[in-house]
């Protein structure tokens, strides 16, 4: 499985762009970036995945790098309710039960 | 919208009872998943079901059982309950395919085992 890296925590300020960094410099060419985030005391709420090209939705958008061994999740006007601890993550193979593995993550503070 | 729901949100146990935490979802989701996780540890995966009556062991599945009867039930079942399996479980599900599946969490349920 592809490790990925993040840093511990992030400070953003209420209305600006938070911008959250991932290494997965090991990922291999079937492997996909998810996020996820964990606002505390609830379950992980999926944001967005993405396999090359970058990705947008409703809540962020990814940015993939062309050799694939980092990306960026970018929530463009952060809130306080974004403050949650976010996890980035490579999807192992099908073949190991779709599971999820979670490392760290990184914790954003959005203040006002 | 997706729904995982989890039969408690807090419950507190004793040592040595047999435990029992629900997990329904109400998007026909091939896959379901127990995990649990811990301060400093992450998400560890116990046990997942990619189909009824079909369970996999995930990284953790020691002092734990799972019943999966109906496609939209997962359970998990500790069988003696102990203190080192205080913790916060986490159900969730997804479709099968391939590469792209989504995992919907529930919301959880704090277990505490005295």
């Amino acid at each position: 499985d592809a490790k990925t890296t993040q840093p511990t925590s992030m400070d953003c300020a209420e209305g600006r762009a938070a911008n959250l960094p991932c290494n997965h410099s090991t990922i291999s060419g079937n492997e996909y970036v998810y996020w996820y985030r964990q606002i505390h005391s609830q379950g992980p709420q999926y944001i967005i995945h993405g396999l090359k090209n970058n990705e947008t939705n409703e809540m962020a958008s990814l940015i993939i790098t062309e050799d694939r061994k980092s990306s960026t999740l970018i929530l463009p006007h952060a809130t306080l309710r974004d403050t949650a601890v976010y996890y980035c993550i490579v999807r192992v193979a099908p073949d190991a039960g779709n599971m999820l593995t979670f490392g760290g993550g990184t914790r954003l503070m959005v203040k006002p | 919208d997706v729904k995982v729901t989890q039969s408690s949100r807090y419950l507190v146990k004793r040592t040595g009872e047999k435990v029992f935490l629900e997990c329904v979802q109400d998007m026909d989701h091939e896959n379901m998943f127990w995990y649990r996780q811990d301060p400093g540890l992450g998400l560890r995966l116990i046990y997942f079901s990619y189909d009824v009556k079909m369970k996999e062991k995930g990284d953790i599945p020691e002092g734990y059982s799972v019943s999966r009867e109906k496609k939209e039930r997962f359970s998990l079942i500790l069988e003696s309950a102990s203190t080192n399996q205080t913790s916060m479980y986490l159900c969730a599900s997804s479709l099968i395919g391939q590469g792209q599946e989504t995992q919907y969490f529930g919301p959880g349920t704090r277990l505490l085992v005295l």
